[in-house]
């Protein structure tokens, strides 16, 4: 069983450029949570989809979207980006609704840099 | 506002000792309490997880432990190898499809 995979791997980007990064679940889970991860902070929740829905979001200004296709593929967004936007960005998927967000799958992220 | 505070940010130990991290929450409604484990250029993995029914829960090497009344869980990891060198990261969730909170993190070298 393929795990969650997080395309591209690498990116580079300028400020003030968006970017567009995408991430598969794990055949079956229908639930995709997205988190950024620095140095300094750790994992930081940026949102969470179910079934094509938003059913979480974390603390992170509008510039930070993200949606969730039919086939629980999921994409997520930074649009005018900043210095501080460098990080890697990690998306997990999780099996069911009942379970909630316990057990998460990761992928192994997208390292953005932003110049 | 950080919920979850874990220490040591970094850890080394001799091979074969044993390496001990720590965390502490605020948020009594967190009912789950797992570790992940993360090695460089990878994603995290779940290690192990424990809920506040139980005060210990043993799986391999790794042992939580868990305080409910100090709000306090660690991590132990026994005969430590360099193998086990790796971030690892507790958190905790209510229960029910809320985010998992994460702490910042210890990096751990196992040295031989």
């Amino acid at each position: 069983k393929a795990g969650v995979t997080q395309t591209p791997r690498y990116l580079i980007k300028t400020r003030g450029q968006q970017v567009t990064l995408s991430c598969s679940p794990i055949s079956g889970h229908r639930s995709v949570s997205w988190y950024q991860q620095t140095p300094g902070q750790g994992l930081q929740f940026l949102f969470e989809y179910f079934s094509e829905t938003q059913r979480n979001k974390g603390n992170f200004p509008g510039r930070f979207s993200g949606r969730q296709f039919s086939n629980s593929r999921s994409e997520m967004n930074v649009s005018t980006l900043e210095l501080g936007d460098s990080a890697l960005y990690l998306c997990a998927s999780s099996l069911t609704r009942d379970r909630g967000l316990e057990k998460l799958f990761f992928g192994s992220g997208t390292q953005l840099s932003v110049l | 506002q950080q919920q979850v505070k874990q220490s040591p940010q970094s850890l080394i130990v001799q091979k074969g000792g044993i390496s001990i991290i720590n965390c502490a929450y605020e948020n009594t409604a967190f009912d789950y309490f797992p570790w992940y484990q993360q090695f460089p250029g990878k994603g995290p993995a779940l290690l192990i997880a424990i809920r506040p029914d139980v005060s210990e829960k043993k799986e391999g090497r790794f042992t939580i432990s868990f305080n409910k009344s100090a709000k306090q869980f660690s991590l132990h990891i026994m005969d430590s190898q360099p193998g086990d060198s790796a971030t690892y990261f507790c958190a905790a969730s209510p229960s029910g499809n809320t985010p998992l909170v994460f702490g910042k993190g210890t990096r751990l070298s196992v040295i031989a």
